[in-house]
C-alpha cells in the first residue's frame, strides 16, 4: 500500500514568486493536513482538509492557502514567497474522521527561496 | 503550544532497550498520548499511541502511568537506525481534531 505521495521533492523558487505542492493520501484517507517544518519555528500545523472542506487552520497569513479534491488529493500554495517561507512542507493524512487514528506523514517537498 | 514535556537530548547504547519519558501533567481525559519520530531530512514516522492502557508494537511499547500525567517510549533493542528525533504528543480525541502540536522532542542517539 503506497504511503502519503508529495511532489515536488525539491524546489528552488525566487522571492515574489508563488509556489504550488501536492500531496496524495494514502488510498481511502480522507483527512489531509500541511505542516511547515523550519529549524527556527519546528514544526507547525498549516491547516487541515476533510471531504473538501477546510476545517482547521494553523497561525499562518493568508498567502498560505489550500484545497482539497473529491479524490482527496491536496494542494498547498503559497503566494508572494518570502525567504523565511523557506522549509520543509510536510502532508499527513488519516483514514477516517475519528477519536484515536493514526495520522501517517510523507516525505515532505523542500522549498528554498533565494 | 505543546502540552509535553520531554529532555532534550538522550544517549543510549546499541542494543540495549531506550527508555524515552515524556510529562504531559495536564492532559485530559479524552487526548491520547501519540510518539512519532523523525530521522534527519524525512517526513515524521508514526510509532505507537495509547489513551490509558499500555500499548505494544512491532516498533515499541508505551507505558502510560496509572494517573496518565506521564508516559515511556520503550525501544527494546536499539540500533544505529532508531538514532531520530522522538515526538511525545498529546492529541485530543475528537472527531475533526486531526491536528498534532509538535514540541521539540528528544534527540535519542544510539552510539555503538
Amino acid at each position: 500500500k503506497a504511503g502519503v505521495t508529495q511532489t515536488p521533492r525539491y524546489l528552488i523558487k525566487t522571492r515574489g514568486q508563488q509556489v504550488t505542492l501536492s500531496c496524495s493520501p494514502i488510498s481511502g484517507h480522507r483527512s489531509v493536513s500541511w505542516y511547515q517544518q523550519t529549524p527556527g519555528q519546528g514544526l507547525q500545523f498549516l491547516f487541515e482538509y476533510f471531504s473538501e472542506t477546510q476545517r482547521n487552520k494553523g497561525n499562518f497569513p493568508g498567502r498560505f492557502s489550500g484545497r482539497q479534491f473529491s479524490n482527496s488529493r491536496s494542494e498547498m500554495n503559497v503566494s508572494t514567497l518570502e525567504l523565511g517561507d523557506s522549509a520543509l512542507y510536510l502532508c499527513a493524512s488519516s483514514l477516517e474522521d475519528r477519536a484515536g487514528n493514526t495520522i501517517y506523514f510523507g516525505e515532505g517537498s523542500w522549498l528554498t527561496v533565494v | 503550544d505543546a502540552k509535553t514535556t520531554q529532555p532534550t537530548s538522550m544517549d543510549c547504547a546499541e542494543g540495549r532497550a531506550a527508555n524515552l519519558p515524556c510529562n504531559h501533567s495536564t492532559i485530559n481525559g479524552n487526548e491520547y498520548v501519540y510518539w512519532y519520530r523523525q530521522i534527519h531530512s524525512q517526513g515524521p514516522q508514526y510509532i505507537i499511541h495509547g489513551l490509558k492502557n499500555n500499548e505494544t508494537n512491532e516498533m515499541a511499547s508505551l507505558i502510560i502511568t496509572e494517573d496518565r500525567k506521564s508516559s515511556t517510549l520503550i525501544l527494546p533493542h536499539a540500533t544505529l537506525r532508531d538514532t531520530a528525533v522522538y515526538y511525545c504528543i498529546v492529541r485530543v480525541g475528537l472527531r475533526g481534531a486531526q491536528k498534532l502540536v509538535f514540541g521539540q522532542g528528544t534527540r535519542l542517539t544510539i552510539n555503538p
